[in-house]
């Protein structure tokens, strides 16, 4: 069974732009969630899809949005790009919602994200 | 809302040495917890989770946790540590609904 699977896995971007970071989760699964990791703040959640509605938001701006289709693959979008978007931008997948009878959720290996 | 603490951002032991990971959490209903382990250039993977059944959670790669409710502890531990353990873990938490929140992880090292 395929695990989840990022892509692209590394870019660079310049301030201002905008990037789309795709995600395909693990057969079956319905949940996406999206997290953003930085050596200083760990992992911050941003928000999660279940079935096609966003169920979830973390506390970032509205730069960051998402998205899911109706095959359960995801995307996130972060338009107007600032230094400190830099970071490990995590997906993670899981059959039912977070937090729903102890739901393990599964990584992928991340898109390491570079604005300059 | 629920959060969660762990104690020290690095930790070092010695191969061969206890290891011991702290984690703390708040949550105002019965939780479940998580510890993963990520590896250099790699995602997060799932060591052990606690969801209210025994206390003393058993996990991959010789790791355990304790739930102790009165202390509202899940610390991480394993009784020898191998120069293969070294890498980042996270404590998470959620409850029922909710989403699952990481705390801002260890890195351990090994030190030969």
């Amino acid at each position: 069974k395929a695990g989840v699977t990022q892509t692209p896995r590394y870019l660079i971007k310049t301030r201002g732009q905008q990037v789309t970071l795709s995600c395909s989760p693990i057969s079956g699964h319905r949940s996406v969630s999206w997290y953003q990791q930085t050596p200083g703040q760990g992992l911050q959640f941003l928000f999660e899809y279940f079935s096609e509605t966003q169920r979830n938001k973390g506390n970032f701006p509205g730069r960051f949005s998402g998205r899911q289709f109706s095959n359960s693959r995801s995307e996130m979008n972060v338009s107007t790009l600032e230094l400190g978007d830099s970071a490990l931008y995590l997906c993670a997948s899981g059959p039912n919602p977070q937090g729903a009878n102890g739901n393990t959720i599964y990584f992928g290996e991340g898109s390491w994200l570079t604005v300059v | 809302a629920q959060s969660v603490t762990q104690l020290g951002s690095h930790v070092s032991v010695s191969e061969g040495a206890l290891v011991l990971l702290r984690c703390n959490y708040s949550s105002s209903v019965p939780p479940y917890l998580f510890w993963y382990v990520q590896y250099p250039n790699q995602g997060l993977q799932l060591l052990l989770k606690y969801t209210s059944a025994a206390t003393l959670v058993k996990g991959i790669n010789g790791f355990e946790a304790e739930f102790k409710k009165s202390e509202t502890s899940f610390h991480l531990t394993k009784p020898s540590a191998h120069m293969s353990d070294a890498a980042e873990y996270f404590c998470a938490v959620t409850n029922r609904d909710d989403k699952i929140i990481f705390g801002k992880g260890t890195r351990l090292h090994i030190l030969p």
